[in-house]
């Protein structure tokens, strides 16, 4: 089966523009949960997608936003970039409805933004 | 809110045993997770725990007691490719699929 897939892999952006991250799930897996990692935050919570609708979201501001699609692809875009997002951005996919360690989350390569 | 506390750095011996402890806070515990991520790349699963006890998976062997609010992660045999960061993460009944996160411990594995 393969794996969480995410493009691009790098990225270069320079303050106030705009960038859309994609990430396809693994095979069945309806949920897609996305992260920031910082090395000064580590792993942050972005927003959680299922069924196409936003399940659960963190605390990123509203430049942050995410949807999903009929085939569980996801993607996110984060608009008015700031220095301060540069980060690996890693998704996450899981089943969806499972319970206990069936709702594990796999994580794809991640996708690394450099904002300049 | 939750709050996850893990060591920073550890530092072991190729063929030793480390165990690396994570304590958590969190109102609806629905699991804890952890995850090795060696540097660059994504992390990966490595184990489960929502009942107390000891989760055995050939070297690697993780603990939880959730009245305690503390995990390990127990590393055996220790292998020079061991070296990575391990991520402790707790699911909350209350957040959904949310993980939160620790810090992370880097382990550094010496010959």
């Amino acid at each position: 089966k393969a794996g969480v897939t995410q493009t691009p892999r790098y990225l270069i952006k320079t303050r106030g523009q705009q960038v859309t991250l994609s990430c396809s799930p693994i095979s069945g897996h309806r949920s897609v949960s996305w992260y920031q990692q910082t090395p000064g935050q580590g792993l942050q919570f972005l927003f959680e997608y299922f069924s196409e609708t936003q399940r659960n979201k963190g605390n990123f501001p509203g430049r942050f936003s995410g949807r999903q699609f009929s085939n569980s692809r996801s993607e996110m875009n984060v608009s008015t970039l700031e220095l301060g997002d540069s980060a690996l951005y890693l998704c996450a996919s899981s089943r969806g409805r499972g319970q206990g360690a069936k709702e594990t989350q796999y994580f794809g390569p991640g996708t690394r933004l450099l904002v300049l | 809110g939750q709050n996850i506390d893990q060591p920073t750095e550890m530092t072991a011996t190729e063929g030793a045993i480390v165990q690396i402890n994570c304590t958590y806070q969190t109102s609806g515990f629905n699991g804890l997770f952890w995850y090795q991520q060696h540097a660059g790349e994504a992390p990966t699963f490595l184990s489960y725990n929502v009942l107390d006890g000891l989760e055995e998976k050939g070297r690697f062997s993780s603990f939880l007691s959730r009245s305690k609010g503390y995990s390990y992660l127990l590393l055996k045999e220790l292998q020079m490719k061991d070296s990575a960061s391990y991520l402790c993460a707790v699911r909350d009944n209350n957040a959904g699929n949310m993980l939160t996160f620790g810090g992370g411990t880097r382990l550094m594995v010496k010959p």
